[in-house]
């Protein structure tokens, strides 16, 4: 069974920092890129980072870049994501996703529960 | 402000057609970036409902269905059910902002 579990949110204060990961199983993790999406409360969902199945290629969002790294262990099947500086608006869901393709179209496919940071002091 | 927009909110009675149009620009949607779907019910992670403009994963009805025409693209769902209720956000990618974009979001209530 396919499946992807976010761990490591909890409470910082602004400027601190907090990593985030995502455990995955039930498939080939290094074939496929990740994304995180975030979800701040009672709004939509923005787009955070993405890395590359190759883990050289990484790509940030405006609001988070030189703050936030993606980073990934392809042996132990995991993806992580650094935050620092934090600010109160990064408090959020964050969700962990595959980004999988059917030859035609690429779709985020695979959505873990997510897990939540709250950043206040 | 979302890249792609969307409106705050649609409804519709038990059995109706409704859609949800999603509007983008000549760097997203219009450059033939895939647009996907994807529904989200109240506490849970979102889950892929439509993908590559039309397609349906398996599992999800065919009261589902997506198109795309120039800078937008649409959701319709005919024969609508209590379950549905629902937010509902599309996704694409911008070229010139070399990132992934949703819009933000319609909330779907079913009266």
């Amino acid at each position: 069974q396919v499946q992807v579990v976010e761990s490591g949110g909890g409470v910082v204060q602004p400027g601190g920092s907090l990593r985030l990961s995502c455990g995955t199983s039930g498939f080939t993790f290094s074939n496929y890129g990740m994304h995180w999406v975030r979800q701040a409360p009672g709004k939509g969902l923005e787009w955070v980072a993405f890395i590359h199945f190759a883990p050289n290629n990484m790509y940030y969002a405006d609001s988070v870049k030189g703050r936030f790294t993606i980073s990934r262990d392809n042996p132990k099947n995991t993806l992580y994501l650094q935050m620092s500086s934090l600010r109160a608006e990064d408090t959020a869901i964050y969700y962990c996703t595959t980004y999988n393709n059917d030859g035609s179209s690429y779709y985020m496919d695979v959505w873990g529960k997510g897990t939540t940071v709250t950043v206040s002091s | 402000q979302s890249v792609l927009t969307q409106p705050p909110s649609v409804s519709g009675a038990p059995g109706q057609r409704v859609t949800i149009p999603c509007t983008g620009s000549n760097s997203n949607i219009g450059a033939d970036y895939v647009v996907n779907w994807y529904q989200q019910l109240p506490g849970t992670p979102p889950k892929r409902l439509i993908y590559g403009d039309t397609n349906r994963p398996s599992g999800v009805p065919d009261r589902f269905s997506g198109s795309k025409s120039g800078t937008s693209a649409s959701l319709a769902i005919t024969g609508l059910q209590a379950d549905d209720d629902a937010e509902y956000y599309c996704q694409s990618y911008d070229g010139r902002l070399s990132r992934w974009v949703f819009g933000g979001g319609t909330k779907l209530t079913v009266l």
